[in-house]
């Protein structure tokens, strides 16, 4: 199967600027998240979409960053305006939904953008 | 926050030898999951172990959950240069109803030398 699939791979944008990256997860998969993770660190939840609402949006900086899941398939995120902090990997993943309590699937990744903030 | 901690942050071993990583992680869990990120690309899903299991393998992995401990351990055995890469333990917390919510830890770097 096809994976998922995210671009730009790589970006650089001037502090104030604006940025979108975009992520297909893999067909059928219900569930859609964007993780950020900094250099030499694990990745961080942003948000996470159940088809196309959201479900867990409480570590999004609001006031700069914006998702939408449109159609329950492709999503963006966008950073507006960028800050020299936001340089890091943003990484899309998917999964199925959960079909019963306790049980769980592994994520697929993205191969990530590569954002750097000058 | 961060939930789960790996142990050790860098370990370097020899080509053939076995590598130990440990976790240890704070809420109760509905499964573990470990995954590989090789520098620069996205992370690989390696194993995932459910709250009610102990022990689970594939190929020459091997994971251990203790849940009395909150804590699981992930060994490589007969280790290849290819191993090289950053290993995360990632935690599936309970009581999240629809879909499945990861917490990753920082990682531990893995390099096998030849």
């Amino acid at each position: 199967e096809a994976g998922v699939a995210q671009s730009p791979r790589y970006k650089i944008i001037e502090k104030r600027q604006s940025v979108a990256f975009w992520c297909n997860p893999i067909s059928g998969h219900a569930t859609l998240y964007w993780y950020q993770q900094i250099l030499g660190q694990g990745p961080k939840l942003l948000i996470q979409f159940q088809n196309n609402g959201v479900v867990d949006d409480s570590q999004l900086p609001k006031d700069r960053f914006s998702a939408e899941r449109l159609k329950g398939v492709d999503s963006t995120l966008k950073i507006q305006p960028a800050k020299l902090e936001d340089s890091a990997v943003y990484l899309c993943a998917s999964s199925p939904r959960r079909k019963q309590a306790g049980g769980g699937y592994g994520y697929t990744f993205g191969s990530g953008t590569r954002l750097t903030v000058v | 926050s961060q939930q789960g901690e790996e142990d050790p942050q860098a370990l370097s071993i020899q080509e053939g030898e076995n590598a130990t990583m440990n976790c240890s992680y704070k809420t109760s869990i509905n499964n573990l999951q470990w995954y590989r990120q090789n520098s620069g690309r996205g992370l690989v899903h390696l194993i995932l172990i459910r709250s009610n299991e102990r022990e689970k393998h594939s190929g020459r992995l091997r994971v251990t959950l203790d849940t009395s401990k909150k804590s699981s351990s992930l060994l490589i055995t007969a280790s290849r240069a290819a191993d090289t890469a950053s290993y995360f333990c990632a935690t599936d917390g309970k009581g999240v109803i629809s879909g499945s919510r990861l917490t990753f830890g920082e990682g531990t770097q893995l390099t096998v030398n030849p």
